[in-house]
């Protein structure tokens, strides 16, 4: 299986940081790769697929980038609005797997 | 719009089997792959396995392999998670989702199941 290494595992940052969330993949995945928001209570919700795609209606402050084995999510400016938990998901080989997620908190 | 909508919460006691379902709207059901996905209390999101609605070809991961089956009904749109003896340990929410030919994932809404004597 591919292991989805993703750092850090908590976050605390003020509205208006820049907040990075990075996944490393324990072999080449190319740019399959998706990233989630999930809010408590509530079904993960896809903001980034294909590495760098920004899903349609998702705001414009979240990207993402990489290839390979090294991949970057990015809030360019953190909003009340964004504390959640946010994974990786690689579905390059099966099984698809998931990084361990990102509690992100506002400070 | 492509939605696929996901039966109701369930209560069980251990050993009793299980089906939930996953139906899909808004695009070509038989085109797209379903896969599910377990999310236990408190904890990550965990890939299971998926079914080609076409030929209804499976995948699992070897975690969940024989412990649980996937089929489908492309009559009715419909993707199935099916267990024959649950365990406490089956505890958690369980959602499908399917990548259309944009990239983009749709998910369902999640299906809480709760095994408990």
């Amino acid at each position: 299986d591919i292991q989805m290494t993703q750092s850090p595992s908590s976050l605390s940052a003020s509205v208006g940081d820049r907040v990075i969330i990075t996944c490393q993949a324990s072999q080449d995945i190319t740019n399959y790769l998706n990233w989630y928001q999930q809010k408590p209570g509530k079904a993960p919700k896809l903001l980034i697929y294909d590495t760098s795609n920004l899903k349609t209606g998702v705001p414009s402050r979240f990207s993402g980038s990489g290839s390979g084995t090294d991949f970057t999510f990015t809030i360019s400016s953190l909003q009340p609005e964004d504390i959640a938990t946010y994974y990786c998901q690689q579905y390059d080989n099966l099984p698809y797997t998931f990084g361990q997620g990102t509690k992100l908190e506002i400070k | 719009e492509v939605q696929l909508v996901q039966s109701g919460a369930e209560v069980k006691k251990p050993g009793e089997s299980l089906r939930i379902s996953c139906k899909g709207s808004g695009y070509t059901f038989p085109n797209y792959l379903i896969s599910w996905v377990r999310q236990m209390p408190g904890k990550g999101l965990e890939w299971m396995g998926r079914i080609d609605p076409g030929d209804s070809y499976t995948d699992y991961s070897p975690s969940f392999q024989g412990h649980v089956t996937i089929s489908v009904d492309k009559s009715i749109s419909t993707a199935y998670l099916h267990w024959s003896s649950l365990k406490a340990s089956d505890t958690a929410i369980y959602y499908c989702a399917s990548r259309q030919y944009t990239g983009d994932w749709y998910w369902g809404q999640g299906t809480l199941v709760t095994v408990s004597s």
